[in-house]
């Protein structure tokens, strides 16, 4: 089951302006994943973050995560052409199933 | 590290055969892999969860006479798809955490692109 809410669905952007994307869940969580798709082609891990944690930075990402509205945001920094991707939050819930839950995605295109 | 290939990238067969997806962790020991459906322009529908030496754990409404996984080892699990249908047709990936993950972090293969005639 799908429990990840992602919005916008859909962004386009011009190269050097920031993105954003949103990400509401419903459960409980150990942590909060987002994961960048290419067209076509697997899943790549970008960042991590743990439910005790509020912001984490890894080179031109910042991710946000508020446990009391359960939810997150991926924030893409003066984008290029080649961050064009599908972009998935996925959460590790709560109890150590070992599973993770995937959004709906977000597909950003960056206009160059 | 922690790299994870799939084969076939791609495979195109007839209605009624039988198709295996192979999934490898090429550097490191994989206690746990993971199989997920994607159809187009659609999040990851989680399968099954395959434990090495055990009966894999399938998702509500999977059928898994129809998917047979077999994890044979801490390197290796496989999907079958048996007597595929048009319906069958879709991305199939695969993942897996490290023995050592403690932030169940997986590592996603490349996908398999199945299409049935």
């Amino acid at each position: 089951s799908q429990q990840g809410e992602e919005d916008p669905q859909a962004l386009s952007i011009q190269e050097g302006e920031n993105a954003t994307m949103n990400c509401s869940y419903k459960t409980s969580i150990n942590n909060l994943q987002w994961y960048r798709q290419n067209s076509g082609r697997g899943l790549v891990h970008l960042i991590l973050i743990r439910s005790n944690e509020r912001e984490k930075h890894s080179g031109r990402l910042r991710v946000t995560l508020d446990t009391s509205k359960k939810s997150s945001s991926l924030l893409i920094t003066a984008s290029r052409a080649a961050d064009t991707a599908s972009y998935f939050c996925a959460t590790d819930p709560s109890g150590n199933t070992g599973k993770l839950i995937f959004g709906q995605g977000t597909t950003l295109q960056v206009k160059p | 590290g922690a790299v994870v290939s799939q084969h076939p990238s791609r495979v195109i067969c007839k209605s009624g055969t039988s198709v295996k997806i192979e999934c490898r962790s090429l550097d490191f020991q994989a206690t746990t892999m993971f199989w997920y459906r994607q159809f187009p322009k659609k999040s990851l529908m989680l399968m099954a969860t395959s434990n090495e030496g055990s009966k894999a754990t399938y998702e509500q409404g999977v059928e898994k006479d129809k998917f047979l996984i077999n994890h044979a080892s801490l390197t290796l699990s496989t999907l079958t798809v048996t007597s595929a249908h048009p319906e069958d047709s879709s991305f199939y990936i695969c993942s897996a955490s490290r023995e050592d993950n403690s932030y169940n972090e997986q590592f996603f293969g490349p996908g398999t692109r199945l299409t049935v005639l």
